[in-house]
């Protein structure tokens, strides 16, 4: 069984402070990782996404990944109230060179940033 | 311009009948998916389509099936609507299958 575990919540913030978000995975086969962002009654959407080891930096988000450790997180740095929707961990577990990947979803964490 | 759109957005039921939901992207992908996210808010993979050839089925029961017409469009069709179906189902695709996925705006079905 594939499992990908996020920190359960609800995280609550303050404007402007960094949300920290975490993901472990369990197959150390994975090898793509994707951050979604939900909004009530929406579909995802996809924030960022990670391949290799280290941090990747996209505006106010930046990815890290830790293979040896098995863990994914996201850090939201000045939060801001629209940032306020469930965060969706995301991987793909599959060689990036087959066709037998496929995408398995953590339950999501959901986050509050208060003005 | 909608990247990938799923219709209707709305189904509401009763058991024992069969329904069916449309998607369609315009993204130039080759792999499409279909999600179920259920009340919990718990999002599974059912199919996945590439280049209109089924690659994954999930243990999903066999009144799911899907169609992929071409690599545009994949739809979903369920025969004898059970209660547990009520959930919203999502479209996705990817260009390729390990690449990031983009999602549709889900259909919502209600079985009553």
């Amino acid at each position: 069984q594939k499992e990908v575990e996020q920190n359960s919540g609800p995280l609550s913030v303050p404007e402007g402070a960094i949300a920290s978000l975490n993901c472990t995975y369990s197959d150390r086969g994975s090898q793509s990782f994707f951050w979604y962002r939900q909004y009530s009654g929406k579909s995802p959407e996809l924030i960022m996404f990670i391949y290799s080891n280290g941090d990747k930096e996209d505006g106010r988000f930046t990815a890290q990944l830790n293979k040896a450790s098995q863990y994914v997180s996201l850090l939201i740095r000045d939060s801001q109230p629209s940032d306020s929707a469930t965060y969706l961990c995301a991987v793909n577990i599959g060689d990036r060179g087959s066709t037998l990947g496929r995408l398995y979803f953590g339950r999501g964490t959901q986050l509050t940033v208060w003005p | 311009d909608t990247a990938v759109s799923q219709t209707p957005k709305y189904l509401v039921t009763q058991m024992g009948n069969d329904k069916s939901i449309k998607c369609e992207q315009n993204l130039g992908h080759d792999t499409m998916y279909w999600y179920k996210q259920d009340s919990k808010k718990f999002l599974k993979i059912m199919f996945s389509y590439n280049n209109k050839e089924l690659i994954i089925n999930e243990t999903v029961p066999n009144r799911f099936s899907p169609k992929s017409p071409d690599k545009a469009h994949l739809n979903l069709h369920i025969n004898s609507l059970e209660l547990g179906d009520s959930a919203v189902y999502f479209c996705a695709s990817s260009y390729r299958q390990y690449h990031e996925q983009y999602f549709g705006p889900g259909t919502r079905l209600t079985v009553t």
